[in-house]
């Protein structure tokens, strides 16, 4: 399988649920992105890794939990998530230095 | 300031129109420089990469102006496919790394 991959392509949890994306490149990149893109809003850069380090976290709320066990793979664990969390999450990959970065399909998460 | 600033439009036009948008940043120190486009529901994709001397591919020009901090996409010849949003990143140096931050994109119609 090339690119990047993502999945589950559609979640709907509870508030009270705890469940994680996973993000998948076959690229060969060695940086690696979360991103939140809620309806008429901006993409929103939530966590950034570079050589599995994280680099960058944009103020995002401690519910929302990232893990980088290697440079192919990328996680974002969630737990007592709010409805206003409600949005597609697209993962991206790239190689380190400010290069072009590829996304995957994104996972639309609905919070009921 | 905004540290990207696009026009979300809409941007209506016939098709065979030419077409240009622009985004402009705020950070004097940003190095490299991306348009993506992003359909409906879909994930963004690389449309390509802007440079000082002005990249061409096709019907499309990507041009980057450091001096008043802004980028343009020329679109010539438009089809009814080049509807989508079309998104600016500009890559800003932070701590050894680069972190992106995308603009709010602007929507394009192509109508018969």
């Amino acid at each position: 399988e090339t690119g990047v991959t993502q999945t589950p392509r559609h979640l709907v949890m509870g508030m009270t649920n705890k469940k994680s994306l996973k993000c998948e490149q076959h690229l060969g990149h060695n940086a690696m992105y979360w991103y939140k893109q809620s309806a008429k809003k901006p993409l929103e850069l939530m966590f950034v890794y570079s050589l599995e380090e994280r680099v960058e976290n944009n103020s995002v709320p401690s519910r929302f939990s990232p893990e980088c066990p290697n440079s192919s793979h990328l996680f974002l664990h969630l737990h007592t998530l709010q409805p206003e969390d409600s949005a597609l999450y697209l993962c991206a990959s790239g190689l380190r230095g400010g290069h072009e970065q590829y996304f995957g399909p994104g996972t639309r998460l609905t919070v009921t | 300031r905004k540290e990207v600033e696009q026009d979300p439009g809409p941007f209506n036009v016939p098709e065979g129109a030419t077409v240009a948008f622009n985004c402009t940043y705020s950070n004097s120190a940003s190095q490299s420089f991306f348009w993506y486009r992003q359909d409906c529901r879909k994930e963004p994709k690389l449309l390509m990469s802007v440079y000082s001397s002005g990249n061409e591919d096709g019907r499309f020009t990507a041009q980057l102006n450091r001096a008043s901090q802004y980028i343009s996409l020329l679109i010539r010849d438009s089809k009814l496919s080049d509807s989508a949003t079309y998104l600016c990143v500009v890559n800003s140096p932070s701590g050894g790394s680069y972190i992106p931050t995308f603009g709010r994109g602007t929507s394009l119609i192509v109508h018969p």
